[in-house]
């Protein structure tokens, strides 16, 4: 099956600091998809990219699919104690049966104040 | 707005149980998926449905049934409980691609398994 390679696993940062995280696969993906997910609490979208090369942003998020298909990067500027959590990246094929997600093992983020 | 419900939030089952998870949305999505996510690991999808009456098995089915007899509601069914599906179980939906071409998945909060 398809696999996503996400890093890093965890970060350790201090309040203010910018933050970065990527992904790459063995396969092309038609879009790429960030969630966060907070203790307790179910992924939540945070920026969606639907064409290679897209660079996107979110208040101080951006994101960007990459030309190959096979990678993105999400970045967050000015890190805050809330931007704790764990981010996922997770590529969809539309082709597929469902339009199934084939999710990142995740990077823990830890904001120290 | 509700959008997708899990029910329970929690549950402690011994080894050999049997029990059924709840999921409803109320966003009229013809699309819905049960993940689970182990400690540490991303989110990996047992069964999925494109519509009521449709069911697929997804990467890890072993161990779980679905049926989905209406649009809103998509229970995942544990007929005899192991330890290894001890996890979090989550249920999400999604518009089809007939509908909007952009195809977000949106997931309930959740429900904690523990097998014992």
């Amino acid at each position: 099956g398809q696999q996503l390679n996400q890093s890093p696993q965890s970060m350790f940062i201090q309040e203010g600091e910018d933050v970065s995280m990527n992904c790459t696969s063995s396969s092309i993906f038609n879009t790429w998809l960030w969630y966060k997910q907070e203790p307790g609490e179910g992924p939540v979208l945070l920026i969606a990219l639907y064409k290679a090369g897209e660079l996107t942003s979110n208040g101080r998020l951006t994101a960007q699919f990459g030309i190959t298909r096979k990678d993105s990067f999400l970045n967050i500027s000015a890190s805050i104690p809330s931007d704790v959590g764990i981010y996922f990246c997770a590529g969809q094929l539309l082709e597929t049966s469902g339009s199934r997600l084939t999710f990142g093992e995740g990077t823990q983020l830890t904001v120290n104040p | 707005n509700a959008g997708v419900t899990q029910t329970p939030k929690f549950r402690i089952l011994k080894i050999g149980q049997s029990m059924t998870l709840q999921c409803a949305q109320d966003m009229n999505h013809n699309y819905m998926y049960w993940y689970r996510q182990d400690p540490g690991m991303g989110l990996k999808l047992i069964y999925y449905s494109v519509g009521a009456g449709i069911t697929d098995k997804g990467e890890v089915p072993n161990g779980y049934n679905v049926s989905r007899s209406t649009t809103e509601d998509f229970p995942l069914r544990l007929e005899l409980a192991a330890p290894s599906q001890t996890s979090v179980y989550f249920c999400a939906s999604s518009y089809s691609l007939a509908v909007v071409a952009k195809n977000i998945q949106y997931f309930g909060a959740g429900t904690r398994l523990s097998v014992l």
